[in-house]
Order: structure tokens, then sequence, then C-alpha cells
């Protein structure tokens, strides 16, 4: 079954403070990918970042940060010293052999305040 | 022009009218998709094409009318829509073949009256 949790509906941090976005998924494949989206008020789905199921390795570029565990099938995002412009929604996605290409999460609406 | 590009950006449209979204994909890709989001709602798939051909129809109401004339673009042909319609509908491309990284274009933000 292929199904991507994002616990978080809605978070507020007050700018420069760090945040985590959490993701589960759960996937029968040995071979998959995970995704994070980034959605502005524009409405365009950014890409984010795509990780195989073979690297474990957590990835930093800039601010951002991923963690992926595949003990707990987590798969989660930081923002460090988050600013105004990281106000969107995020979604979580996983791609494997299944029947839908790419599976989304519901999205976390994440709001920084100035 | 690179990525995924959408036109229009924004429409309205009367429940009688005709109209259709266009998009396009400037990464040499070979599959296309359009994608649904509604408010509140998550993101609904509604169609696939691999290499022109349709893969998936997400029982999707027949005034949606997908056609993908070749590889590198795909359009939406609309028609007698209904005010519940009123969404953000976005394309995206990957290369065939699963899994598969999608790349989305800026979306039509559509309202039906």
């Amino acid at each position: 079954a292929q199904k991507v949790t994002q616990a978080q509906t809605e978070i507020s941090v007050v700018e420069k403070e760090d945040v985590t976005l959490d993701c589960v998924y759960e996937t029968r494949d040995t071979t998959y990918y995970l995704f994070w989206y980034k959605q502005p008020p524009s409405g365009e789905l950014v890409f984010l970042i795509r990780r195989n199921s073979f690297d474990e390795q957590n990835e930093i570029s800039g601010r951002y940060s991923w963690n992926f565990q595949k003990s707990t099938s987590s798969f989660n995002f930081t923002i460090t010293a988050s600013q105004v412009v990281d106000s969107a929604v995020y979604f979580c996605a996983l791609s494997d052999s299944g029947n839908t290409p790419l599976v989304f999460g519901k999205g976390t609406r994440l709001s920084v305040i100035a | 022009e690179t990525g995924v590009t959408q036109t229009p950006r924004h429409l309205v449209m009367g429940m009688t009218n005709k109209k259709s979204l266009k998009c396009e994909q400037h990464l040499g890709h070979n599959a296309m998709y359009w994608y649904k989001q509604s408010a509140k709602k998550p993101l609904e798939l509604m169609f696939v094409y691999n290499f022109k051909e349709q893969t998936e129809n997400n029982s999707v109401p027949s005034r949606f009318s997908p056609e993908c004339p070749n590889s590198s673009h795909l359009f939406l042909h609309l028609h007698t829509l209904q005010p519940e319609d009123s969404a953000l509908y976005l394309c995206a491309s990957s290369q065939a073949g699963l899994p598969t990284t999608q790349y989305f274009g800026p979306g039509t933000r559509l309202t039906v009256l």
C-alpha cells in the first residue's frame, strides 16, 4: 500500500525559530523515492529534494535539512532560522512501483511570523 | 523558456462555456500529468500520459477531456463545467517509468461561475 502521512496540518513559528515538518510513509517496495515540495501562495509546486530508498544519508542545503530514517519510515524536513519567505504549504510525497505515480501527503501549512 | 509552463494562469468561465488549458514542458520528458487541487482537499491525480498514450484516468467526469498531441504538450479541454470544478489545475511532467520525479507548472486557477 502506498501512503504518506503528514500529521501536522498547520504550524506557526516566529521568524528565526527552527521548525521540523514530519512525514511518515508506507510502501511495500524496496526501491522508492521520497520528495518534498513547497507550494507558496502563488500556487506552483516547487521541487525541493528527492531521496532514493538506498541513500539514508541526511542532506543539508543552506537552511534546509532532511532526515531520512528507514527504520521509522520517516522523512522529516527541518528549516533552520526560519524566514517569512518560508511561509507556504509543504508536501511530502512518495513514488514507487504502485498504481499511483506520485502519492502526496495532505500537506503542512507553515506560517512564519515576523 | 525552461521547465513546465501553463496557460492561462487564471480563467473565469461560465457553465456553458468551452475552454482549454494548455501545458508545455521543455525538459525532454515523456510523461505528463494533470492534477486538480481544490481548497482544503488533497491533490487529486486526474490523467496520466506516457509517450502520448493515456495510461490513467482517475474516474474524471467526461466534461474534462485531455489531449496529448506530443510528448511536450498537454491540453485539458473543458465544457459544461460546474461551480465545484473551480480549483487550481496543475500540470506536471517526468520521465516515464517508476519511481519518478515530477516537475510542476505554475497552475491555472479556474473559477466556474
